[in-house]
């Protein structure tokens, strides 16, 4: 079956600019998950859905950055005002209800800001 | 002290070489575990699950050790394609999965 699907996997933006990016879930999987990993670096948590609602927001860096979910299926990413410091791989993972901690990942959007 | 720790490697080991990593976490309250694997410039994949028993996968082996907070991956027969960076990840109820910053693999010939 299909995988998670992530759009665009590259994406080069001025700085100032803001960004969407956007995850497409496994199909029934309830919990979704984004992360950003830095060149080099460890994966770091932003944010986590179940179902429409999130109840995890702490991994924000801060407020120029907001996720939303509809129909328990699609997400987007929006990084407003975007900083060179935002230039990373931005990865989407989600999982099914039975086996939350079993986390699925998308092949990632990579930011550049310029 | 950071969340999960990992010794960064790299580990360099010859074909059919068994090579163990390790990974201790701060928080007594983490309830799962796992190891995922991470090629480079690809996203991670769940590799296995740890089980409080230990668990065997094939040429892998997990286990934990609960008192001590400390998690291991031991590889047997080390194969090329087995070059990859080994993340550790837990997990506490109700939060996303913590990540190590992994661990890196190089088998070579």
């Amino acid at each position: 079956g299909a995988g998670v699907s992530q759009s665009p996997s590259n994406k080069v933006t001025e700085k100032g600019k803001d960004v969407e990016l956007r995850c497409d879930p496994i199909s029934g999987h309830t919990a979704l998950y984004w992360y950003r990993q830095r060149l080099g670096q460890g994966l770091e948590f932003l944010i986590y859905f179940q179902g429409n609602s999130a109840p995890d927001k702490s991994g924000l860096p801060s407020d120029r950055f907001s996720a939303e979910r509809t129909g328990e299926s699609v997400s987007t990413l929006t990084i407003q005002r975007t900083q060179q410091e935002d230039s990373a791989v931005y990865l989407c993972a989600s999982s099914s209800r039975a086996v939350l901690y079993e986390q699925y990942f998308g092949p990632g959007t990579r930011l550049t800001v310029t | 002290r950071k969340e999960v720790e990992q010794d960064p490697g790299p580990f360099n080991v010859p074909e059919g070489a068994t090579v163990a990593f390790n990974c201790t976490y701060s928080n007594s309250a983490s309830q799962s575990f796992f190891w995922y694997r991470q090629d480079c410039r690809k996203e991670p994949k769940l590799l296995m699950s740890v089980y409080s028993s230990g668990n065997e996968d094939g040429r892998f082996t997990a286990q934990l050790n609960r008192a001590s907070q400390y998690i291991s991956l031991l590889i047997r027969d080390s194969k090329l394609s087995d070059s990859a960076t080994y993340l550790c990840v837990v997990n506490q109820a109700g939060t996303a999965l913590i990540f190590g910053k992994g661990t890196t693999l190089s088998v070579s010939s």
